[in-house]
């Protein structure tokens, strides 16, 4: 069964304190992995798409890479403004839907 | 701006009543979806459309509905409300396979 499983579930930071998220999922034939962040109340937000073992994409304090079972969102010096929910997905060749897993709630206190 | 849009923002219905939530995008994209987030279960699709007059049911699609008449909106319709559909529910839309898709800021739906 295709599968995505986040890992912590909850995260809690002191600012400053790096950190990383896991992803791990079990599906045939990825197309590629996304991470989305999302605020209370509000719709998931887009942070990167990885398409490939090995890859890696950065945006401020935030690095996404991608193996062939799993993926990790690296925290450096995080800020309080970080704090979210990050939900991982992956889209399959076979179908090219979005399976999500269930989100890692982070929280920096300052 | 392009934007993808939802209304209501919140609703609260009884059991057996029809209640259709509206998603309105205007990027001009071909791909929309529709999600439901509960704790515990992440986010799960219900039904998607890859164009117009297309439609497609994903792994939690009993009792809601959709059509697509054209390319700005993707109706979801409960057709029989059950407590069960108490949920967050989230449209979204991308412009081709393999992009990201864009989430609408959800509607709360609570049935009673």
């Amino acid at each position: 069964e295709d599968q995505v499983t986040q890992s912590p579930e909850a995260l809690r930071l002191q600012e400053g304190e790096s950190s990383s998220l896991n992803c791990s999922y079990t599906v045939s034939g990825l197309r590629g992995l996304f991470w989305y962040r999302q605020d209370p109340g509000k719709g998931p937000e887009f942070l990167f798409t990885l398409y490939s073992a090995g890859e890696e994409k950065e945006k401020e304090r935030l690095k996404a890479t991608l193996t062939k079972k799993e993926s990790f969102l690296h925290i450096t010096a995080p800020k309080p403004e970080d704090s979210a929910t990050y939900l991982c997905a992956v889209q399959m060749d076979s179908s090219y839907k979005l399976i999500f897993g269930s989100g890692t709630r982070l929280l920096v206190r300052p | 701006d392009a934007e993808i849009t939802q209304s209501p923002r919140h609703k609260i219905t009884e059991t057996g009543r029809q209640v259709t939530l509206a998603c309105h995008q205007t990027w001009n994209h071909n791909n929309m979806f529709w999600y439901r987030q509960d704790l515990g279960h992440g986010l799960r699709l219900i039904h998607y459309s890859y164009g117009v007059q297309d439609t497609n049911k994903g792994e939690v699609s009993d009792g809601y509905s959709v059509s697509r008449s054209n390319t700005e909106d993707l109706p979801l319709t409960l057709e029989s409300a059950a407590s069960s559909q108490t949920s967050v529910y989230f449209c979204a839309s991308s412009p081709d396979w393999g992009n990201e898709q864009f989430f609408g800021p959800g509607t709360r739906l609570t049935v009673l």
